[in-house]
């Protein structure tokens, strides 16, 4: 059955340092990874997906099928980026499977 | 306005008692899906459905009820609410494989 782990609920940094949220998965299907974000009182809405290799609010995820992986990474964390993360695989059925979410502080 | 709404926004009911939370899209998109938002456990899948008159289970549909006539509409029913149902649900449409599921604005319900 496919999974989806994010080992940390609560993440803590300081503005401009670096920040990486661990996502961990498992499927025995060729995994498609999205990472969605809910800012403060919004809806979820989609941060990136690992079939865009694309670089979204300076932040980027890569796919290590090896390890299973797909960790969302940023060089300089800024405050405005203090959120909810959730990594996402897409099963059969464009079905979402979600993480447990990873709560990020940026503090000044 | 185009998008993906839910109404209610929040809602308190009593144990027991019927509900129907309520979603509606403008896309014309083909999916639809009903999760549930718990402190530990992130979002759960309730229930999908790829296309009008098609309806799946997903992860945690005990206790729920779905149905699509129409491709806009979605609605889920708590046929005898229990306290373990309070939660925050979010409902979310997409066009295909690979796309960007869109979220609707949540409904909270606490059941008493």
């Amino acid at each position: 059955a496919q999974r989806v782990t994010q080992p940390e609920k609560l993440l803590s940094v300081f503005k401009g340092a670096p920040v990486e949220l661990k996502c961990n998965y498992s499927y025995s299907g060729s995994p498609e990874l999205f990472w969605y974000v809910q800012y403060s009182r919004q809806r979820l809405q989609l941060l990136l997906r690992h079939i865009s290799r694309e670089s979204i609010k300076g932040f980027t995820a890569d796919l290590n099928k090896g390890e299973t992986s797909f960790h969302l990474k940023k060089p300089f964390a800024q405050e405005e980026d203090s959120a909810m993360y959730y990594c996402a695989l897409e099963t059969s059925g464009s079905r979402l499977t979600f993480g447990e979410g990873t709560q990020l502080t940026v503090n000044p | 306005d185009a998008g993906i709404t839910q109404s209610p926004r929040y809602k308190i009911t009593e144990t027991g008692r019927q509900v129907t939370l309520m979603c509606h899209q403008t896309w014309s998109h083909s999916y639809m899906f009903w999760y549930r938002q718990d402190l530990g456990h992130g979002l759960r899948l309730i229930y999908y459905s790829a296309a009008a008159d098609i309806t799946d289970k997903g992860e945690v549909p005990d206790g729920y009820v779905v149905s699509r006539s129409k491709t806009e509409n979605f609605p889920l029913t708590l046929e005898s609410a229990t306290r373990s149902q309070t939660s925050v649900y979010f409902c979310a449409s997409k066009d295909r494989r690979n796309t960007e599921a869109f979220f609707g604005q949540g409904t909270r319900l606490t059941v008493v």
